[in-house]
């Protein structure tokens, strides 16, 4: 059965940073594009960011542009998010995708809260 | 970027009954939209793909229609189960986006 499990969620003050990692198995990791989505307290989902199956494309979201980095490590099966410069209203929680663009596996989130 | 708006917000049914949800584009998507079923605590769960095809394992009751900018998810018969937030989710143009979910209550 396909997992993902995120990891590196937390409390940090706003303009602190965070990196999210997602562990991906039982299924060939390098072949799927994969995205983060989030979703926020009381709001709906929000599409974050994406990564082509090896690494040469990377879309955001505009609200993330500049803060955010998404990566992967098809050798480690792992998926990344650095959040830098963080903001009140990027408070949510984070859910690592499987693609390609529309998600078929998620995994169970990670909470980050921003606040001081 | 394309905004899809869902309709009703809630949505009160009784089990049996027959669920019918809206989702519409700000602009054409073709049929590259797919539906998610959330229920609290648990991730998403993909139902159906590019407008009418449903997801692996999804049961018959779940069926979607439409392209362009208008689309429907149907309910057939409601199971205890189904009562969830549902969202559509549009992949034509990046950014790619969500609708702001329809609650299906009791």
């Amino acid at each position: 059965e396909v997992q993902l499990v995120e990891s590196g969620g937390g409390l940090v003050q706003p303009g602190g940073s965070l990196r999210l990692s997602c562990a991906a198995s039982a299924f060939t990791f390098s072949n799927y594009r994969m995205s983060w989505v989030r979703r926020a307290p009381g709001k709906g989902l929000e599409w974050v960011a994406d990564i082509q199956k090896d690494g040469s494309e990377k879309y955001y979201v505009d609200s993330v542009k500049g803060r955010f980095t998404i990566s992967r490590d098809n050798a480690k099966n792992s998926l990344y998010l650095q959040m830098n410069s963080l903001r009140a209203e990027d408070a949510a929680v984070y859910y690592c995708a499987r693609g390609p663009l529309y998600f078929d596996s998620w995994g169970h989130g990670t909470l980050v809260t921003v606040s001081s | 970027e394309i905004v899809l708006t869902q309709s009703p917000a809630t949505l009160s049914l009784s089990p049996g009954e027959r669920a019918t949800l809206s989702c519409r584009a700000s602009q054409s998507v073709r049929s590259y939209l797919a539906w998610y079923q959330q229920k609290p605590g648990q991730p998403p769960r993909l139902l159906i793909y590019d407008a009418s095809n449903r997801a692996t394992g999804i049961p018959a009751r779940f069926s979607g229609s439409g392209s362009g900018t208008d689309f429907t998810l149907t309910i057939s018969s409601l199971e205890p189960e189904d009562f969830a937030v549902y969202y559509c989710q549009q992949r034509s143009t990046w950014p790619l986006t969500f609708g702001g979910g329809t609650k299906v209550e009791i």
